[in-house]
């Protein structure tokens, strides 16, 4: 069974640009969520979707949004991109049927913003 | 939400010796996930311990869970230079929102 799967792996962009970073999570798992990492302020939850839905949003300003498709696949975007949104972005997935479920990470976008 | 809070920060150890790790929370859980991440790599998951549970095992790892106290702890037994990593603890208050702490840097020498 294939893992989280996150696209692309590494990417440099330049400030004020936009970026869309993409997710296939764990085959069956409809629950999608993405965090940001980065030195200073660790791992932080960005958001959750279910079923096409957002069910859960961190504490993040609107330029930080996302999406899922039909296929639980999931999508970020950051807009208007800032030095520090550079960090690691990772995905995760479970069943997320009920609280409680493992949830598996994949191994994470490298943003850099030059 | 709260995170979870490791302590120690940093462990460096011989090869052959355990390595213990704490987490603290402040408010009550669903579960408690522990997590390792190799440098520049994505988390890997550990083990998960129900908040109706008190010690999970898997492998050579031993995972305690006291809620009265709000803490978690994560032994490695007889580790080895490829538990090198970082750990983390992540409290899932629901809904799959996981709070993480700032993790534990382990470092085990050959």
């Amino acid at each position: 069974k294939a893992g989280v799967t996150q696209t692309p792996r590494y990417l440099i962009k330049t400030r004020g640009q936009q970026v869309t970073l993409s997710c296939s999570p764990i085959s069956g798992h409809r629950s999608v969520s993405w965090y940001q990492q980065t030195p200073g302020q660790g791992l932080q939850f960005l958001f959750e979707y279910f079923s096409e839905t957002q069910r859960n949003k961190g504490n993040f300003p609107g330029r930080f949004s996302g999406r899922q498709f039909s296929n639980s696949r999931s999508e970020m975007n950051v807009s208007t991109l800032e030095l520090g949104d550079s960090a690691l972005y990772l995905c995760a997935s479970s069943t997320g049927e009920s609280s409680g479920n493992t949830i598996y990470f994949g191994e994470g976008s490298w943003l850099t913003v030059v | 939400s709260q995170q979870g809070e490791e302590d120690p920060q940093a462990l460096s150890i011989q090869e052959g010796e355990n390595a213990t790790m704490n987490c603290s929370y402040k408010t009550s859980i669903n579960n408690l996930q522990w997590y390792r991440q190799n440098s520049g790599r994505g988390l890997v998951h550990l083990i998960l311990i129900r908040s109706n549970e008190r010690e999970k095992h898997s492998g050579r790892l031993r995972v305690t869970l006291d809620t009265s106290k709000k803490s978690s702890s994560l032994l490695i037994t007889a580790s080895r230079a490829a538990d090198t990593a970082s750990y983390f603890c992540a409290t899932d208050h629901g809904n799959n929102r996981l709070a993480f702490g700032k993790g534990n840097q382990v470092v085990v020498i050959p």
